[in-house]
């Protein structure tokens, strides 16, 4: 069965400090990685997906992440966060190549200061 | 139409009360799904369909739930006999297999039992 970790659940960050979240999966075949950010009072949206290709993966906003097959890990980075980057951030995984169910991490939540 | 639209919004049942809950896709996605999150988790895989057809089940997670999407457009998903524990967030998405398999998501109906 798919799993997925995020090892931050609350993370607090100065407007312009650098942010990685991490996220961590457990599968045994090839996989799709997702980034969803929900923004207060919004539905979940795309911020970044990883099919196949370059590891390193641009997303919106400024954000990205890297895919690191041999540490199953998937961690999403932003150099330099705003405050309207407040928001919840979940990763997710599927299987590759099929219209198939997503898995969810638990979620972190982003709350940036001015 | 321009995403997916879900209604209602916020539902307030009775404990021992049904619900029908609304989800109307992205126009020509053939794959939808429903998640259940609860307060403080990531959503979790309920049902999908691909277009009128319920490939998956797995995650409802009693016999009171049961979903349809008779005409492989509009979903609804059912409740009967909801308990307190039935109180999450209700989120529906879809896709289509040409658009990479992303998933859109609506923004959810809010179920508190009480």
């Amino acid at each position: 069965a798919q799993s997925v970790s995020q090892h931050n659940h609350h993370v607090i960050l100065s407007e312009a400090a650098s942010l990685e979240l991490g996220c961590n999966y457990s599968y045994g075949g090839t996989v799709n990685l997702f980034w969803y950010v929900q923004y207060p009072g919004q539905h979940l949206q795309l911020l970044l997906k990883y099919f196949s290709g370059d590891p390193l993966v641009k997303g919106i906003k400024g954000f990205e992440a890297e895919f690191i097959k041999s540490k199953f890990s998937f961690n999403l980075r932003k150099p330099s966060v705003q405050w309207s980057d407040t928001a919840e951030y979940f990763c997710a995984v599927k299987s590759a190549g099929t219209a198939s169910k997503l898995t969810f991490g638990t979620g972190t939540r982003l709350q940036v200061t001015l | 139409g321009a995403g997916v639209s879900q209604s209602p919004r916020y539902k307030v049942a009775k404990r021992g009360q049904d619900v029908a809950l609304r989800c109307d896709p992205i126009s020509g996605h053939v794959s939808l799904f429903w998640y259940q999150q609860a307060l403080g988790q990531g959503p979790e895989f309920l049902t999908y369909f691909q277009n009128e057809a319920q490939l998956d089940k797995s995650g409802l997670p009693s016999d009171r739930f049961f979903a349809e999407r008779p005409e492989g457009s509009v979903s609804t998903l059912k409740i009967q006999r909801t308990q307190q524990e039935d109180s999450a967030v209700y989120l529906c998405a879809s896709s289509s297999p040409a658009g990479g398999t992303e998933a859109f998501f609506g923004q959810g109906t809010r179920l508190t039992v009480v």
